[in-house]
């Protein structure tokens, strides 16, 4: 079954500490991932694909097969990452294809 | 480009009732998706759209029906409203192999 898994529904940590949200999927074909962000009161965004390799906000992920794994990191959080955090699978049950979400991680950064 | 635009904001509707949610693509995006958001979870996918025809269903019931019209905006409908369908809809449209994301419609049933 394609599945998403968040395991921490909250992550607190304080301004300059290093964050790691985890997120691990289960998908028999070749995965393609992404972490999705959303500030209070804003839209859902997209904030890194794995396949772009990027550093965005001075975020990272890395695309684990073995572990079935894409967390994100960060080696300096600061208060403005305070956000809820989506890991994505896509799948292509449509041909433009779908994005199959975990739960979320709300993640607070105190100051 | 996070153009998407999505009517109304929120609504209220009792149960059995039927409910339309509309949403506007950005320029040129020729695919739409639409996603439930339940209080606490992730979104979950119920269709998607690619020029004016369905091309891609979750796992929601046949109630679940939509509508993307040649500018590609789109519509959602469900028929005969649940409580369990209260909920933040979501549309999503394609472009640059990327979804981006609508503000939703919070969508509440009594």
């Amino acid at each position: 079954a394609q599945r998403v898994t968040q395991p921490e529904k909250l992550l607190s940590v304080f301004k300059g500490a290093p964050v790691e949200l985890k997120c691990n999927y289960s998908y028999s074909g070749s995965p393609e991932l992404f972490w999705y962000v959303q500030y209070s009161r804003q839209r859902l965004q997209l904030l890194l694909r794995h396949i772009s390799r990027e550093s965005i906000k001075g975020f990272t992920a890395d695309l684990n097969k073995g572990e079935t794994s894409f967390h994100l990191k960060k080696p300096f959080a600061q208060e403005e990452d305070s956000a809820m955090y989506y890991c994505a699978l896509r799948t292509y049950g449509g041909s433009q294809g779908n994005l199959i979400f975990g739960k979320g991680t709300k993640l607070s950064v105190k100051p | 480009e996070t153009g998407v635009t999505q009517s109304p904001t929120h609504l209220i509707k009792t149960r059995g009732q039927q409910v339309t949610l509309r949403c506007s693509s950005q320029s040129g995006h020729n695919t739409v998706s639409w996603y439930q958001q339940a209080l606490g979870q992730g979104p979950q996918f119920i269709f998607q759209y690619y020029r004016e025809e369905e091309n891609g269903r979750g796992n929601f019931p046949p109630r679940f029906s939509g509508l993307q019209f040649p500018n590609y905006s789109s519509e959602l409908n469900v028929n005969a409203l649940e409580l369990d369908d209260s909920a933040l809809y979501l549309c999503a449209s394609m472009g640059s192999d990327t979804q981006y994301f609508g503000p939703g419609t919070r969508l509440t049933v009594l």
